[in-house]
């Protein structure tokens, strides 16, 4: 069964920086790539960032270009999401999701990070 | 970036009755359409990819249809468990983008 656990969300000031990580099991991690989609409180969906599995491609939404940063760790079986400069626009449920072909067929439960002063 | 326009926002209907909603893409897509699930609390569930592939064991009422621009989700006949909001999502460009959603209700 293939299970994404997303860490590491929580309560932050506008300016500051969270660490989020996603753990990854039941499917060869290596082989896949990875994104992250986040939902803000009673919203839509919308995608964020994309890297591939030899982490040689990596793409961000307008919204999170030069603040976020992607990267995975495949002998760890985890993706992470480096986070700055938040402001109350990044409040939202963040999801670690694999992609196959483009699509999405494996969601995290996903890990809640609160913008706000 | 291709903006991705479902209709209606809401679509009222009742149980064994037949949905149908609607993704327009401001540019062609192919095939690169996919619809996904959320129920309320809960995270989105895959239904369709490849604008009209089922995915693993998504009911055969879910059907999808399309080509280009103009995509459809049908729910021929509506489940209790049907009632939730529903999401396109073109992966046919960078960045991938989604619907707005159609919540879809009593």
């Amino acid at each position: 069964e293939v299970l994404l656990v997303e860490s590491g969300g929580g309560f932050i000031q506008p300016g500051g920086s969270l660490r989020l990580s996603c753990a990854a099991s039941g499917f060869s991690f290596r082989t896949h790539s990875m994104n992250w989609v986040r939902q803000a409180p009673g919203k839509g969906l919308e995608w964020i960032s994309y890297e591939t599995s030899d982490e040689k491609t990596i793409h961000y939404a307008d919204s999170v270009k030069g603040r976020f940063t992607i990267s995975r760790d495949n002998d760890r079986y985890s993706l992470y999401l480096q986070m700055n400069s938040l402001t109350d626009l990044d409040t939202a449920v963040y999801y670690c999701v694999v992609s196959i072909e483009g699509y999405f067929p494996y969601w995290g439960q996903g890990t809640l990070v609160t913008v706000s002063s | 970036e291709i903006v991705m326009t479902q209709s209606p926002a809401t679509l009222s209907v009742s149980p064994g009755e037949r949905a149908t909603l609607s993704c327009r893409a401001s540019q062609s897509l192919s095939n690169k359409l996919a619809w996904y699930q959320q129920r309320p609390g809960q995270t989105p569930r895959l239904l369709i990819y490849d604008t009209f592939i089922r995915a693993t064991d998504i009911p055969a009422r879910f059907s999808g249809s399309g080509f280009g621009t103009e995509f459809t989700l049908t729910i021929s006949s509506l489940q209790s468990e049907d009632f939730a909001v529903y999401y396109c999502h073109q992966y046919f460009n960078w960045p991938r983008t989604f619907g707005q959603g159609t919540k879809v209700e009593i």
